[in-house]
């Protein structure tokens, strides 16, 4: 069975500080992406990464940096961390190599989340 | 843009119907649709992928099916049980964006 596992399932953290979300995969998968889901919002993609050191945008990534160093780890990385950034944190990895201006064409994987709030 | 759309929002059945989930789409390039389930405050547990080119996909009591000209996939299930209480979300995968488009979700309760 896939496996994507996140380092915390909950996470208290201060204004202004810097928070590190990890995210691992055990199968070998090529990309990874970090979603967030608020009530009322969906889920918004905030960054996604093909290939180690390799990473693109997704729709909200202000705020937000991410690192894949090893293939099989992508961790996100907010900076400052402001209240507005409580939400629930979601990794998810898929197969398949990414040629730009294809989509992802395999099953996506997610983790168990990782509820993050901002005091 | 790509648009997807879970109606209902919210439904309750009494365990053992048989029910049908909605999965709503405005564009039909795509590469597959996905069913996933969530529990309150878990992340999300695939439940079936369907390819563009395939009309549908069966595991267990779930059966989901898809319609790409008319941009539509339904989740059913069979059978009902209170363990099937969750969020049940689809979302689609297509060309020229890399990431998977969700849809808003129907959150069911199963009454025993």
């Amino acid at each position: 069975d896939v496996k994507v596992t996140q380092s915390s399932r909950y996470l208290v953290k201060r204004t202004g500080e810097k928070v590190f979300l990890e995210c691992v995969q055990d199968m070998d998968h090529e990309n990874m992406f970090w979603y967030r889901q608020d009530p009322g919002l969906g889920l918004r993609l905030i960054y996604f990464s093909y290939d180690v050191k390799m990473k693109e945008k997704g729709d909200i990534p202000e705020g937000y940096s991410v690192s894949r160093e090893k293939k099989e780890r992508f961790s996100l990385i907010l900076e400052s961390a402001s209240t507005n950034q409580t939400s629930m944190y979601l990794c998810a990895s898929s197969f398949g190599p990414y040629n730009r201006g294809r989509g992802p064409y395999t099953e996506a994987f997610f983790g168990q989340g990782t509820r993050l709030t901002v005091v | 843009k790509q648009e997807v759309t879970q109606i209902p929002a919210a439904l309750s059945v009494p365990e053992g119907e048989n029910l049908v989930l909605n999965c709503s789409f405005t564009d039909s390039a795509i590469y597959n649709l996905q069913w996933f389930r969530q529990d309150p405050g878990k992340g999300l547990t695939s439940l079936l992928l369907i390819q563009s080119s395939q009309r549908e996909q069966t595991s267990g009591r779930l059966n989901a099916s898809l319609d790409k000209s008319s941009g539509r996939s339904t989740l059913y299930i069979a059978a009902s049980q209170p363990g099937d209480s969750a969020t049940y979300l689809c979302a689609v995968s297509q060309p020229g964006t890399y990431k998977y488009i969700f849809g808003t979700g129907t959150r069911l309760k199963v009454l025993a």
